[in-house]
């Protein structure tokens, strides 16, 4: 079956840039679907960030476009996602997914907490 | 973009039938059949339990069901059972190619 496994640093300074990587296994990201990623404050609801296929087209939240970078490497079967100047409030656990029909997200990953803090 | 509208909170006892609702807009729910149903049990990722309005994931039960009139979806679990207990968030696709969630509500199983 698909399974996602996010990675990356769980703690970085603020105004520097928070780097995720989601590794897929069980299925080719170069067969299809989109793959997204979605973030979730402490004690807070979700929040969709954006989502890429595996030509590279990439949608993103509006509020956080400016920010947010997705790319996706085929060869390696994983997907990115890169949010620059970050402060306090970037801080969530960040889950990757795959999405089916551009609008919904499963499976999921177990999520990583990133923590932005000097 | 703002968030779907979602209660807060909703109870029920063992057995009953409970109803979520999640109010958007024609630019969202309202104008496609793409919402979605997820269940966070604490400390968990999110898990789908309904997608395209009202078509259930293999292995989800068939105490879960979806459903949509207007600009308004719902979730509705029937036969409620202690591990149902959580939160459940609503999503859709938008008009402007995005996806938004509900601020979630939080289920408890008196």
């Amino acid at each position: 079956q698909v399974q996602l496994q996010e990675s990356g640093p769980g703690l970085v300074k603020p105004s520097e840039t928070l780097s995720l990587t989601c590794a897929v296994s069980g299925y080719s990201i170069s067969s299809g679907y989109y793959w997204g990623w979605i973030r979730q404050p402490p004690g807070k609801g979700l929040e969709w960030i954006g989502y890429i296929d595996h030509s590279g087209t990439t949608y993103y939240n509006p509020s956080l476009k400016s920010r947010v970078t997705i790319s996706v490497d085929t060869s390696k079967n994983q997907f990115s996602l890169k949010l620059s100047s970050v402060t306090a409030a970037d801080t969530a656990v960040y889950y990757c997914a795959r999405v089916g029909s551009i609008s919904w997200f499963d499976p999921w990953g177990q999520g990583t907490l990133v923590t932005v803090s000097s | 973009q703002s968030a779907l509208t979602q209660p807060a909170s909703v109870s029920g006892s063992p057995g009953q039938s409970i109803t979520i609702s999640c109010t958007g807009t024609i630019s969202d729910v309202g104008g496609y059949r793409y919402v979605s149903w997820y269940q966070q049990h604490p400390g968990k990722a999110p898990k789908l339990m309904i997608y395209e309005v009202s078509n259930r994931p293999s292995g989800v039960s068939n105490r879960f069901s979806g459903s949509k009139s207007g600009n308004t979806a719902s979730l509705t679990i029937s036969g409620l059972q202690a591990e149902d207990e959580a939160d459940y968030y609503c999503s859709s696709y938008t008009r402007s190619i995005t996806v938004i969630f509900g601020g979630g509500t939080k289920l408890t199983v008196l």
